[in-house]
């Protein structure tokens, strides 16, 4: 069974100082993983995704992400933040060969002006 | 393109009572898949459906319940509610191969149960 283990609840964090919000990962077979933003009051919203390939992905509003294999790790990083990036983020994976995509419980992003 | 879009977006029932949420998939997306999210967790995985057909069900009990049409729209049905059914409930379009795993959200259907 796969399952996501999002290390942090709450990260708070200065305006322009750099984020990393940490994920890491189980699973029996290849994987998929993704990270959502969700906003007050909103749905999920794509930040970024790996399918294959280059184990650096970069995605909307600044934010990347490094797939490591043999830590199992998905960790999302900014190099300098915004106020308008605080929002609830869930890093999820589902399996090449299925289409259920499991989800983390999620950290909060609070950044302090 | 349009979105994913799910009416209503708030409404309030009693236990006991039924509720039936609705879904319209993104232009070009033939799977759709329910996720119900509680206060302060991650979206938990009800289940799925392609081509009319169930395809895959997480760890949910039978009242819930749900359909898809032929326009790829969908229904989820929720009997006999229980106060532990109030939540944000998400539903999530994806294409047909090579990203049926990437999902389109839409803004979500709150439930509260009194």
């Amino acid at each position: 069974a796969q399952s996501v283990t999002q290390l942090d609840s709450q990260v708070p964090v200065f305006e322009e100082a750099p984020v990393e919000l940490r994920c890491n990962y189980s699973s029996s077979v290849s994987v998929y993983l993704f990270w959502y933003v969700q906003y007050p009051n909103q749905g999920l919203q794509l930040l970024l995704k790996y399918l294959s390939g280059s184990t650096l992905v970069k995605g909307i509003n600044g934010f990347e992400a490094e797939f490591n294999k043999s830590q199992t790790s998905f960790h999302l990083r900014k190099p300098s933040v915004h106020i308008s990036d605080t929002a609830e983020y869930f890093c999820a994976v589902s399996s090449a060969s299925y289409d259920k995509v499991i989800f983390g419980p999620g950290t909060s992003l609070s950044v302090i002006p | 393109e349009t979105g994913v879009t799910q009416s209503p977006t708030h409404l309030i029932k009693t236990r006991g009572q039924q509720v039936t949420l609705r879904c319209s998939s993104q232009s070009g997306h033939n799977t759709v898949s329910w996720y119900q999210q509680a206060l302060g967790q991650g979206p938990q995985f009800i289940f799925q459906y392609y081509r009319e057909e169930e395809n895959g069900r997480g760890n949910f009990p039978p009242r819930f319940s749900g359909l898809q049409f032929p326009n790829y729209s969908s229904e989820l049905n929720v009997n006999a509610l229980e106060l532990d059914d109030s939540a944000l409930y998400l539903c999530a379009s994806s294409p047909e191969g090579g990203g049926a795993n990437v999902l389109t959200f839409g803004a979500g259907s709150r439930l509260t149960v009194l």
